[in-house]
């Protein structure tokens, strides 16, 4: 069964909305969580790296007050999109994993955002 | 840097045999994984095997094996028997071993390789 939930997987949205998307991991405390993002055809490209209990890393050209991110706890992370315009629409993707170990990274099943 | 090179941007493969998918890395750290995942078309990335840089055999997870030469710095990834539900995204990836120079253990992915099973 999946060991990371991703919520919603679909959202449709009009311009200006902000709009959040969660990441749980299930079974395991995930100190380190990852946003993807995802155009079509095309490779994922990190976003953002988001450690429990501090502030999110962000690669460079991610705009972090657009792309809002906070790891309250060690199960959840959440990615708030804020004011979101018809550019953003993508394909967001996060992933998580036990800092320290060899574990592979589980993925959520990813959101599909579309603004209109 | 770290880098994942996968040439093939599209590979057919007849049901029922098998097929290699191509994967050369770079990274100049000593210890680091490299990963394999598949991607359907709905989206959700599954995690289909892990080779570790010491790691002396080739990692096998059932129809999945993969061909780690070192020296080349390649992580090809074989699937034998192949299946119309392998049609999909896949995607080569490496990640640091942790606690070596301040990663934080990020996947660094290739562009991905379109397989195309035919019936």
């Amino acid at each position: 069964g999946a060991v990371v939930s991703q919520h919603p997987s679909w959202v449709i949205c009009k311009s200006g909305t902000s709009v959040k998307i969660e990441c749980r991991s299930l079974d395991f405390q995930a100190t380190t969580m990852f946003w993807y993002r995802q155009f079509p055809k095309q490779s994922l490209m990190l976003m953002a790296t988001s450690n429990e209990g501090s502030k999110a890393t962000y690669e460079q050209g991610v705009e972090k007050d657009k792309f809002l991110i906070n790891h309250a706890s060690l199960t959840l992370s959440t990615l708030t999109v804020t004011s979101a315009h018809p550019e953003d629409s993508s394909f967001y993707i996060c992933s998580a994993y036990d800092r320290g170990s060899n574990q592979p990274q589980h993925f959520g099943d990813g959101t599909r955002l579309s603004i209109l | 840097a770290q880098k994942i090179t996968q040439t093939q941007p599209g590979m057919f493969v007849q049901e029922k045999e098998a097929v290699t998918l191509d994967c050369t890395y770079d990274t100049s750290d000593p210890s680091y994984g490299l990963f394999w995942y598949k991607q359907p078309s709905s989206g959700e990335m599954i995690f289909l095997i892990y080779q570790g840089s010491y790691d002396q055999q080739n990692a096998t997870e059932g129809r999945y094996s993969l061909n780690f030469q070192k020296a080349r710095k390649s992580a090809n990834l074989v699937i034998s028997a192949s299946q119309l539900g392998d049609s999909a995204m896949y995607f080569c990836a490496m990640r640091d071993v942790m606690n070596y120079g301040g990663s934080q253990g990020n996947l660094i992915f290739g562009k991905g390789t379109k397989l195309s099973v035919k019936p």
